[in-house]
């Protein structure tokens, strides 16, 4: 069974801070990385799809890294605003059946206070 | 241009009675997914489509589920006999390709009662 874990579940900090959470997948067998963005009665939002180990990606504050090998990628959020305050998802896809299956974890919910 | 839409956004049903939620994916994806989201859980991979076909249908929970996609386009997830734990947000989600980003639909509320 492939597990995909996110840590923290839930993270609550002021307005200007930043902050950083983890999603650890399976190494072996690696394919793609995903994270999302949800906010409160919206859609899911695509933020970063991550393939080769190293990768490092950048959009606004926001950034992710990637290692593959020890099964982890790590997303930070720099000067956090009010407006990120949202779930953030990632999404494991494995390479050994390759039909696109992607696997979430359970997200990390940020609260960001003005 | 419209993103992918789902209907009904809403439903409420009551235990026993079969439910139809329909997904209008970005026009040329030809990867649709469902999924479905209970209360402090991240999305649950249901079935995958490639095309008209179901390239991965391992998610389904039993027999009661089942979805189409006759044309590769439109989708259509069916739920019979509906029981109380079927109650989740319904997402759907489409894509270019495999490896592409997913384009989420704002899902479906099944309340089963």
């Amino acid at each position: 069974i492939l597990n995909v874990e996110q840590s923290p579940q839930s993270l609550h900090v002021q307005e200007g801070d930043s902050t950083n959470f983890t999603c650890s997948f399976p190494s072996s067998n690696f394919y793609a990385l995903h994270w999302y963005r949800w906010e409160t009665a919206k859609s899911p939002e695509a933020l970063f799809v991550m393939t080769l180990n190293g990768d490092e990606k950048k959009k606004g504050r926001i950034s992710a890294t990637l290692n593959t090998k020890e099964g982890y990628s790590y997303l930070y959020i720099k000067g956090s605003q009010p407006e990120d305050s949202a779930t953030y998802l990632c999404a494991f896809m494995t390479g050994s059946s390759n039909t696109g299956k992607l696997i979430f974890g359970q997200g990390t919910t940020l609260q960001v206070k003005p | 241009g419209a993103g992918v839409s789902q209907t009904p956004s809403n439903k409420v049903t009551e235990k026993g009675k079969y439910v139809e939620l329909r997904c209008d994916p970005i026009s040329g994806h030809t990867a649709l997914y469902w999924y479905r989201q209970s209360l402090g859980q991240g999305p649950e991979f249901l079935i995958y489509f490639q095309g008209t076909g179901a390239a991965d249908d391992s998610g389904l929970p039993n027999d009661r589920f089942f979805a189409v996609r006759p044309e590769g386009s439109v989708s259509t997830l069916k739920i019979q006999r509906t029981e109380r734990g079927d109650s989740a947000v319904y997402l759907c989600a489409s894509s270019l390709n495999v490896v592409g980003e997913l384009f989420f639909g704002e899902g479906s509320r099944l309340t089963v009662l």
